[in-house]
């Protein structure tokens, strides 16, 4: 069955930069059509979509943050990394991965992490 | 890349019917019949009730049903249920495989 789990620290200082991992189970990231996201909620607000990276190792960012954020893969470990750089108190939030399965057409989020909840404070 | 607009609350009695709207762009919803939509109890992950507008993925009751008109998309809870009090966020698909939510629906069963 397809799984997905966050990994990274809970606490990190201004200005440092967070460095997150997904790891995956029940697929494949170099199988025609799949794709990692990453998706964070600040506590108490609405869902944010970050990033998005597919089989063919293609990118995509939210406009906002395009500058500070970095997605990559490792195929051979199942994971994908997002790093944030210059964080900032108000990027406390839970961050989650997510899997879309492009082939499909949908762009819908099938399958979620259980999040993890990233606090910035000194 | 602005986040689609939803009431922020949105109630009713067991048994009645609720409407979450949804409201976009041509850029976002209007441009593509790629809308979801995502339950989420507090503390849990979000989950997929809809998808492409108006598919309900395997398991998902079809109390829950999604449509579309112009800019706007809606969900729809039919035969409202205690359980179904989450929040509640659509996502579209905005082109250049980028993703906008919703600002969210807390949805009360009174």
């Amino acid at each position: 069955q397809v799984t997905l789990r966050e990994s990274g620290p809970a606490l990190v200082r201004p200005t440092q930069t967070l460095t997150l991992t997904c790891s995956f189970s029940g697929f494949s990231l170099s199988t025609s059509g799949m794709c990692v996201n990453w998706v964070r909620q600040p506590p108490g607000k609405a869902l944010e979509w970050l990033a998005f990276i597919d089989w063919e190792d293609d990118k995509y960012y939210t406009r906002s943050l395009k500058n500070r954020l970095t997605i990559s893969q490792d195929t051979s470990k199942n994971q994908v990394v997002l790093t944030m750089t210059n964080m900032d108190p108000v990027d406390t939030a839970t961050y989650y991965c997510a899997r879309i399965r492009e082939t499909s057409g949908s762009y819908s989020f099938d399958f979620w992490g259980q999040g993890t909840l990233v606090t910035v404070s000194s | 890349q602005s986040a689609l607009t939803q009431p922020a609350s949105v109630s009713g009695s067991p048994g009645q019917s609720i409407t979450i709207s949804c409201t976009g762009t041509s850029s976002d919803v209007g441009g593509y019949n790629l809308v979801s939509w995502y339950q989420q109890h507090p503390g849990k992950a979000p989950k997929l009730m809809i998808y492409e507008v108006t598919k309900r993925p395997s398991g998902v009751s079809d109390r829950f049903s999604g449509s579309k008109s112009g800019n706007t998309a809606s969900l729809t809870v039919s035969g409202l249920q205690a359980e179904d009090e989450a929040d509640y966020y659509c996502c579209s698909f905005a082109g250049s495989r980028t993703l906008v939510f919703g600002t969210g629906t807390k949805v009360a069963v009174l």
